[in-house]
């Protein structure tokens, strides 16, 4: 157990939708990142936060959106759905941004897009 | 931009037996870290070595060790004496500065009992 968690663990949703995912970080934990992991793929960076702000974005489009709070959870958010959105997302944590810092991954959110 | 290139989609070791994963990577920075992480099943990411390119000596945990050759940007994976919970998927990754992941197409390793 990494003490990271997400919810819903799976989530079924049309085409054209808005969905909200969430991770709970451990305590302490100021950064926390999300990954797209299409079926079969390696995990996809799509963006980064670091005490609430920004920190870093891979190449997803401005649909995808996110926010972090200061209780260390922080959701992702994805608007107008589209069929290839479907993937297991997973969030990370760590303390910090230091590269030596271990992240810590979560069990993923299952999204399927109809 | 950071690639990683994991050419061996699947593998098989017999239970006691050794095998390597091997792993390739992209990147003109010269101050990085790279990672091997499994995924079982149960889809949670679990850490199981990290090695720091500054440093020469390869990192090993206990069964795992890794072949670091940073001029040939390569990043292999050693599991000595394989059990049947190593069967799992397992991820190269590279990290940026600013802890931020790029990972590999992934190997499924297959232990035969």
């Amino acid at each position: 157990e990494t003490g990271v968690t997400q919810s819903p663990t799976h989530l079924i949703k049309t085409r054209g939708q808005q969905v909200t995912l969430r991770c709970s970080s451990q305590s302490g934990h100021n950064t926390v990142s999300w990954y797209q992991q299409a079926l079969g793929q390696g995990p996809q960076f799509i963006f980064q936060y670091y005490r609430e702000e920004e920190n870093g974005r891979g190449n997803f489009p401005p649909r995808f959106s996110g926010l972090q709070f200061p209780n260390y959870s922080s959701e992702l958010n994805v608007n107008a759905l589209e069929l290839d959105d479907s993937a297991l997302y997973l969030c990370a944590s760590s303390v910090g941004l230091a590269e030596e810092e271990t992240q810590y991954f979560g069990p993923g959110t299952r999204l399927l897009v109809l | 931009a950071q690639t990683v290139t994991q050419s061996q989609p699947e593998m098989s070791v017999q239970e006691a037996e050794t095998v390597t994963l091997s792993c390739t990577y992209d990147t003109s920075e010269s101050d990085y870290y790279l990672f091997w992480y499994k995924q079982p099943p149960s889809r949670q990411m679990i850490l199981v070595i990290r090695q720091e390119a500054y440093k020469q000596q390869n990192a090993t945990e206990n069964r795992f060790s890794v072949n670091f050759q940073k001029a040939a940007k390569s990043f292999s994976l050693k599991i000595s004496d394989s059990q049947l919970g190593d069967a799992a998927m397992y991820f190269c990754a590279y990290e940026r500065v600013g802890n931020q992941f790029y990972f590999g197409t992934g190997t499924s390793l297959t232990v035969i009992p």
